[in-house]
């Protein structure tokens, strides 16, 4: 079964320090695809960044990259400069093909100003 | 704007009837998805549907029925065999490409007294 973990249900970071979400992901499959999504108060889902399995380069974009190791099937996310408004949901997600995204049970990110 | 529209917002139902929550994408999108998240629970599949007029069952499927007559829209029906449909549902949508992100409707708000 494919699963997504995401142990920290719940972390706190200062306004402007950075802090790292983890996601460790369980499959036999080889080329996949990974997601961190962002679920702000108004509950609506917002991509933050993705991955791809068969790309060594970690993503980023802006003040978010991924830490993205293949070989212990981890996924966690960094967020540097922290602001107010990245306060939110955070989960990870897997697709290996078209039918199906996996989550993980989300971390409520605190940010203190 | 392209987009997933759900509606209504927030539901109220008496326990024991059947209720239908409604899903409009237009973004052109074959594939679509209904998730149940429930607190600390994260997003959790309830159907799942590649193209129109077919669908496949997720995790947690027992108590809801769908139908995917058009391509634009995947309505959920929550029956009262359902036995805690309390909960807050998301429409979900993608493409067929593995590299593609699932965009989400913002969702409803389900309430069995």
């Amino acid at each position: 079964a494919q699963t997504v973990t995401q142990s920290q249900p719940e972390m706190s970071v200062q306004e402007a320090e950075t802090v790292t979400l983890s996601c460790t992901y369980d499959t036999s499959e080889s080329d996949y695809y990974l997601f961190w999504y962002k679920q702000p108060p108004s509950r609506q889902m917002i991509l933050v960044i993705r991955q791809e399995a068969y790309k060594q380069q970690n993503a980023t974009e802006n003040r978010f990259s991924v830490n993205f190791q293949k070989a212990a099937k981890s996924f966690s996310l960094k967020i540097s400069d922290s602001q107010l408004g990245d306060a939110a949901m955070y989960f990870c997600a897997w697709r290996y093909n078209f039918n199906k995204f996996y989550f993980g049970s989300g971390t409520k990110l605190n940010v203190k100003p | 704007d392209g987009g997933i529209t759900q509606s209504p917002k927030y539901l109220f139902r008496k326990e024991g009837q059947n209720v239908t929550l409604s899903c409009e994408q237009n973004l052109n999108h074959d594939a679509m998805y209904w998730y149940r998240q429930d607190p600390g629970q994260g997003l959790r599949l309830i159907y799942y549907s590649q193209i129109v007029n077919d669908f496949q069952k997720g995790d947690i499927a027992e108590g809801y029925s769908v139908s995917r007559e058009k391509k634009e829209s995947f309505p959920l029906t929550v029956t009262s065999a359902q036995k805690n449909p309390t909960a807050f549902y998301l429409c979900a949508s993608s493409t067929s490409f593995r590299n593609t992100e699932a965009f989400f409707g913002q969702g409803t708000r389900l309430t069995v007294v």
